[in-house]
């Protein structure tokens, strides 16, 4: 089994909170992803990195945004929650890229923004 | 841009029935196609990955098939069981990214 966590499992939130989604990896991995994902729907890419110090924006568009400082860490942040936000976010990495190694993902975090 | 479709959206078969699962993608430039599995409330299990010079994959009960130029694959899950109820979502990579169905959700009765 994968070796990546996220805390917390589930938040609820008031509008205008800012906070802050945690996402960690003991498997060395240099690629990491958030994911955003609604009920009975496909995932999206929001944010990925290659490597420390190296962030990018995915396809779907999003307020959030990430830092890797370390190897290990890769958290999301929301400066100013929405209801419009309400998604569970799943945090996945792979050992090579998407293009040629299996993603392993995190229980993701159901986020309620009221 | 790719897109990825999974037909049915959900899926109700008796325990020892053999399951079929679709999977079809409009872009037939991929690296790889993966399966993964999801349970409710749970972040996505990799099952199995194939490459685009692959034909098929196999792993235990299950086996994926892979035609790239007819932009489809297939995940075959031998002998179900009441434990194989979970969703089921392909996914395939052109490049830097991961391109996801919206998923199959298996019912296996006993």
């Amino acid at each position: 089994e994968a070796d990546i966590y996220q805390t917390p499992r589930y938040l609820v939130i008031g509008t205008g909170k800012k906070i802050t989604l945690e996402c960690s990896q003991t498997m060395g991995h240099d690629k990491m992803y958030w994911y955003q994902q609604d009920p009975g729907m496909e995932l999206h890419l929001i944010h990925y990195s290659y490597g420390v110090n190296s962030t990018e924006k995915g396809d779907l568009s999003s307020e959030s945004t990430v830092s890797r400082i370390r190897t290990e860490h890769f958290p999301l942040t929301l400066e100013s929650a929405r209801p419009s936000h309400t998604s569970q976010y799943l945090c996945a990495s792979s050992e090579g890229g998407a293009y040629n190694s299996p993603l392993h993902f995190g229980n993701g975090t159901r986020l309620t923004v009221t | 841009k790719q897109e990825v479709t999974q037909i049915p959206a959900a899926l109700s078969v008796p325990e020892g029935e053999n399951l079929v699962l679709n999977c079809s993608f409009t872009d037939s430039a991929i690296y790889n196609l993966q399966w993964f599995r999801q349970d409710p409330g749970k972040g996505l299990t990799s099952l199995l990955l194939i490459q685009s010079s692959q034909r098929e994959q196999t792993s235990g009960r299950l086996n994926a098939s892979l035609d790239k130029s007819s932009g489809r694959s297939t995940l075959y899950i031998a002998a179900s069981q009441p434990g194989d109820s979970a969703t089921y979502l392909c996914a395939v990579s052109n490049d830097y990214k991961l391109s996801f169905g919206a998923g199959t959700t298996v019912t296996v009765r006993a």
